[in-house]
């Protein structure tokens, strides 16, 4: 079974620019999850999403991030404009409520902010 | 603030030891409870989850939990040199699939 695909797996880009990031979740799974890591903050929850809508972006640290899920088996998470300090590991989990709410992470995209 | 802690480490064992990782939590709803083993460079992946008091076992991890004291921990028996990852707790409340996780603990498991 495939699991939680992303692209791409390595940005670099300049400060200022647009950053798009993508998921494809499970297949079948219902809730889907934008997470950040770096080493200074640990494992921060960006945005979740229940059924393609939005339920909880408390985390989202500024208007700059948005994050979109226009059907059940995609999702982008949109840096505009980047900055330096967004430099971090960006990860996108799955879950099927249904099924304890395990969540399945994605390989991450390592983005580098110049 | 729901809050998940855990020892940073590293937690250093020799090979065929026992591990034992410990994690506890605040808030007294949280339902569910989950350990991720990550990679250095990798994503956490999900190894163990556990709902109800007691200890569940699976291989050579156990997992046990203890709501009354909001203690969950991870055992990992004859440990190997491949065991050696950071270990993250994770706690939802079950209402919502929201998880808190803790900032993980590192495991060295010495040959």
């Amino acid at each position: 079974d495939a699991g939680v695909i992303q692209s791409p797996r390595h940005e670099v880009t300049e400060m200022g620019q647009e950053v798009t990031l993508r998921c494809k979740p499970i297949s079948g799974h219902n809730s889907l999850f934008w997470y950040r890591q770096t080493m200074m903050r640990g494992l921060e929850l960006l945005i979740y999403f229940n059924n393609n809508v939005p339920i909880d972006d408390s985390g989202m640290p500024e208007d700059r991030f948005s994050a979109k899920m226009p059907n059940a088996s995609f999702s982008t998470l949109k840096i505009q404009p980047s900055e330096p300090r967004d430099s971090a590991v960006y990860f996108c989990a799955s879950s099927l409520r249904e099924m304890g709410n395990e969540q399945f992470f994605g390989p991450g995209t390592r983005l580098t902010v110049l | 603030q729901k809050e998940v802690e855990q020892n940073s480490g590293p937690l250093s064992v020799p090979e065929g030891a026992i591990a034992s990782l410990n994690c506890t939590y605040s808030d007294r709803v949280s339902q569910s409870f989950f350990w991720y083993r990550q990679y250095s460079g990798k994503s956490p992946e999900l190894i163990m989850s556990i709902y109800s008091n007691g200890d569940k076992e699976d291989g050579r991890f156990t997992a046990q939990l203890n709501k009354a004291s909001q203690y969950v921990s991870l055992l990992i028996r004859d440990s190997q040199p491949s065991d050696s990852a950071t270990y993250l707790c994770a706690v939802n409340e079950g209402n919502f699939n929201k998880f808190y996780f803790g900032s993980g603990t590192k495991l060295n498991v010495k040959p």
